[in-house]
Formats: C-alpha cells, sequence, structure tokens
C-alpha cells in the first residue's frame, strides 16, 4: 500500500485560501468516507483537524474546511494566517491489509 | 481532559529490546482503540497498528507485523510498543494516539517518544 500523494508544498499570503490535494486510489479515497486531515507544527504531535471527509472537530477553525472528489480529497485553509504554516497530513481507511494509509505530507508556507 | 502521555526518548543500541508507553487519562480508556504511528527523522507519517484494550485484538500494518508488538495494561490505562531486536532503522518518534469511537480518525495524540538506535 502506497502512500496517498500530496503536493510537496504549497504556499500563499496571509489572508489568501489555499487548497491542498490528496490522491488516492478506489481502495482508500474513492472507496470511503475516511479521510482525516493532520496539522502537524515542528517539534509537535499531529493535530485532528478534519474527519469523516468534511467534519471539524470541536475547537478547529472554520478556516479549515474537507471536501473529496472521487479519488482524491483536498482540505481548504481560507483566510490564511503565519500560525497556519504546518505540515499537513491527510488520511483514509484502506481496504488493503494496511487498513490505514497516510498521505505523504504537504508543508504549507504563508509568505 | 483526555490526555496520553507517553514515556522519555531512549537510546539504544542495535539488538537490544525496548518497551515504551502510552498512558491515557480523562476518557474510559477500554473503550477507544489505540494506534501507534511511526515518523522517521524528517519524513512523514506511518501507521504502525491498533489494539482495542477490552480483548487486546490488535490488527499490524505488514510493514511493522512481526518487527514490533502493541500491547496495553487496563489496570494502569497504558498500552505499549516494544521490539524483541532493535534496529538502526527504528531510529524515529513514535506517537500512540486515540481512535475515535465509529471512526477512523485520529483525536487524540501523545506527545511522541524518540527512540534512538546507534551502535
Amino acid at each position: 500500500q502506497s502512500a496517498l500523494t500530496q503536493p510537496a508544498s504549497v504556499s500563499g499570503s496571509p489572508g489568501q485560501s489555499i487548497t491542498i490535494s490528496c490522491t488516492g486510489t478506489s481502495s482508500d479515497v474513492g472507496g470511503y468516507n475516511s479521510v482525516s486531515w493532520y496539522q502537524q507544527h515542528p517539534g509537535k504531535a499531529p493535530k485532528l483537524m478534519i474527519y469523516d471527509v468534511s467534519d471539524r472537530p470541536s475547537g478547529v477553525s472554520n478556516r479549515f474546511s474537507g471536501s473529496k472528489s472521487g479519488n482524491t480529497a483536498s482540505l481548504t485553509i481560507s483566510g490564511l494566517q503565519a500560525e497556519d504554516e504546518a505540515d499537513y497530513y491527510c488520511s483514509s481507511y484502506t481496504s488493503s491489509s494496511t487498513l490505514y494509509v497516510f498521505g505523504t505530507g504537504t508543508k504549507v508556507t504563508v509568505l | 481532559e483526555v490526555q496520553l502521555v507517553q514515556s522519555g526518548a531512549e537510546v539504544k543500541k542495535p539488538g537490544e529490546s525496548l518497551r515504551i508507553s502510552c498512558k491515557g487519562s480523562g476518557y474510559s480508556f477500554t473503550s477507544y482503540w489505540i494506534t501507534w504511528v511511526r515518523q522517521m527523522p524528517g519524513k512523514g507519517l506511518e501507521w504502525m497498528g491498533r489494539i482495542d484494550p477490552t480483548d487486546s485484538y490488535t490488527n499490524y500494518s505488514p510493514s511493522f507485523r512481526g518487527h514490533v508488538t502493541i500491547s496495553t495494561d487496563t489496570a494502569f490505562s497504558t498500552a505499549y510498543l516494544q521490539w524483541s531486536s532493535l534496529e538502526a532503522s527504528d531510529t524515529a518518534i513514535f506517537y500512540c494516539a486515540r481512535l475515535r469511537v465509529g471512526g477512523t480518525d485520529l483525536d487524540y495524540w501523545g506527545q511522541g517518544t524518540l527512540v534512538t538506535v546507534s551502535s
């Protein structure tokens, strides 16, 4: 089971919106509404930002939103802020023996 | 407040054994599966396996099956990740995380345990 494919880096200016893609297959992203997104600041543990494709845990800013089309899921950050600068990972349940697979990770830079 | 508190950093030699821990508090430990995730230096996240504390039923990623063992001790609300023979390639940060009930996402994470394996 290969990792889900994410762009290595995405950047934007404060206040702008950016979108991070997460591409898998029909065995993972496309086959289940079980995509989640995690934010990881340097030296810190990951934090859940989106689950079940588009749901936000309590306490997560509504500037973060998720969606899915076919085998590709997306995380959109609107009104980009300096504190959003971090690594972001998608994850999905998979029908393979791996059960869960993470994305390759995307570094978000706020210009 | 839900917390997962992991044991401290370890420095080991190749061939040595190791067990690291993850103590849950602020919730019913037996009601949530625990997952372990590896992050090698400068790399991404890798799902290692999960355990149901109720009956110790486990699932392992094929990449880690046979090399690590996941277990729990419900009396201490603690999950463990152990190796019988470490390799240099085991050098990484290991995170435990709670699997949300009925879901596939990890809603609370431990702070991570750095394991360094070097001769």
